[in-house]
């Protein structure tokens, strides 16, 4: 678990906040994801950052931004969130190839949006 | 037609049994292919990948792949009420992991 750390492990915001997530890496690695995981849906993949650059975003709405400083760090931006954004949002890392590798998950963000 | 399926519902093992977990996949293009198991309150932890024909082994787990017919299995065998908990199968292309949807297990003492 200490290979990627996020925090905060919980955060309660209001639809008008603005709040940030924040990942760190500890394995070397030089790929980084943002997933959302709801009650009774499977993983929904919503950034891929590919040695810092995003390579991937999955029709995320822009209440939703992504940064990616260096190749240990990655951030998620929140604002003006809806009810429906209330969610574990978990970030994960791994070495980028032709072939997807193992990805490593951090504890997760349980975020409850009021 | 979802990427990564899994079977539905709940799979209750007395302790000492085998569990056996299917999954199957719709991109034939897909690479590589993992197991996670998730306990409650938890993230994902990676416990198996496998990414060429056949059988894999780890310690009581067994992953079995077969690309043919687009499956991926894992077996716990000597089944521990620590195995208890939701297990995710994840396949691996286009630069990024599809996930199904997951198994619960639970493991009878």
């Amino acid at each position: 678990e200490t290979g990627v750390t996020q925090t905060p492990r919980h955060l309660v915001m209001g639809m008008t906040n603005k709040k940030s997530l924040k990942c760190e890496q500890h394995l070397g690695h030089n790929a980084m994801y943002w997933y959302k995981q709801s009650a009774k849906k499977p993983l929904e993949l919503m950034f891929v950052y590919s040695l810092e650059e995003r390579v991937e975003n999955n029709s995320v709405p822009s209440r939703f931004s992504p940064e990616c400083p260096n190749s240990s760090h990655l951030f998620l931006h929140l604002h003006t969130l809806q009810p429906e954004d209330s969610a574990l949002y978990l970030c994960a890392s791994s070495f980028s190839g032709r072939a997807v590798g193992e990805q490593y998950f951090g504890p997760g963000t349980r975020l409850t949006v009021t | 037609q979802k990427e990564v399926e899994q079977n539905s519902g709940p799979l209750s093992v007395p302790e000492g049994a085998i569990a056996s977990l299917n999954c199957t996949y719709s991109d034939r293009g897909s690479q590589s292919f993992f197991w996670y198991r998730q306990y409650s309150g938890k993230s994902p932890e990676l416990i198996m990948s496998i990414y060429s024909n056949g059988d894999k082994e780890d310690g009581r787990f067994t992953a079995q792949l077969n690309k043919a017919s687009q499956y991926v299995s894992l077996l716990i065998r000597d089944s521990q009420p620590s195995d208890s908990a939701t297990y995710l199968c994840a396949v691996g292309g286009n630069n990024r992991l599809a996930f199904g949807k997951g198994n619960q297990v639970v493991v009878i003492p």
